[in-house]
């Protein structure tokens, strides 16, 4: 599976728009891009995924390069509950699994 | 039930104690894998399910660990012989669709050897 790349780190205002960057350079393809989140002492839990087009729902929007080497999820109204571990992962083989990274730690700060 | 639940929520061993972790999936989920977490690291795969066969066991770090899914539902990660190394959290996740993302994880179980 390819590789991604994320910052180790961002802050983000309560209320404001986070938007958190990914780089998978090396994508293929017949390859997703997939973002997990992690609240601490839980297990990942899934928050969207996109082939090429943008896509939204209930909890983030996905927004995809047009040559699929970057995408960057956005929280638009970022609350403290928000705050974990966001995993950029693309995967597309038969099997399905998810490799992931060490991911982007977002703090939410009031 | 309504997510994936695993028990023991918490687990201690004494260095060279077998431990067995259990995974219930979402009812009628066909795929199922087990992610192995050290602290501070993301999940790390250690081996899928679709239905009862095991797909794939590459990721188990040694013949200490085993897993098995008899009827294709609940699912059993076994490690023997526990070592210090082994201290993580145990991960279980399903999916209803074969070979697709969107997995549903359990809160997990985690494991220290003391």
């Amino acid at each position: 599976d390819a590789k991604t790349t994320q910052p180790t780190s961002m802050d983000c205002a309560e209320g404001r728009a986070a938007n958190l960057p990914c780089n998978h350079s090396t994508i293929s393809g017949n390859e997703y891009v997939y973002w997990y989140r992690q609240i601490h002492s839980q297990g990942p839990q899934y928050i969207i995924h996109g082939l090429k087009n943008n896509e939204t729902n209930e909890m983030a929007s996905l927004i995809i390069t047009e040559d699929r080497k970057s995408s960057t999820l956005i929280l638009p109204h970022a609350t403290l509950r928000d705050t974990a571990v966001y995993y950029c992962i693309v995967s597309g083989g038969s099997q399905g699994n998810l490799i992931f990274g060490k991911g982007t730690k977002l703090s939410v700060k009031p | 039930g309504a997510g994936v639940s695993q028990s023991p929520r918490y687990k201690v061993a004494k260095r060279g104690q077998d431990v067995a972790l259990r995974c219930d999936p979402i009812s009628g989920h066909v795929s199922l894998f087990w992610y192995q977490q050290a602290l501070g690291q993301g999940p790390e795969f250690l081996t899928y399910f679709q239905n009862e066969a095991q797909l794939d066991k590459s990721g188990l770090p040694s013949d200490r660990f085993f897993a098995e899914r008899p009827e294709g539902s609940v699912s059993t990660l076994k490690i023997q012989r526990t070592q210090q190394e082994d201290s993580a959290v145990y991960l279980c996740a399903s999916s209803l669709v074969q070979g697709a993302g969107g997995y549903t994880f359990g809160s997990g179980t985690r494991l220290t050897v003391v």
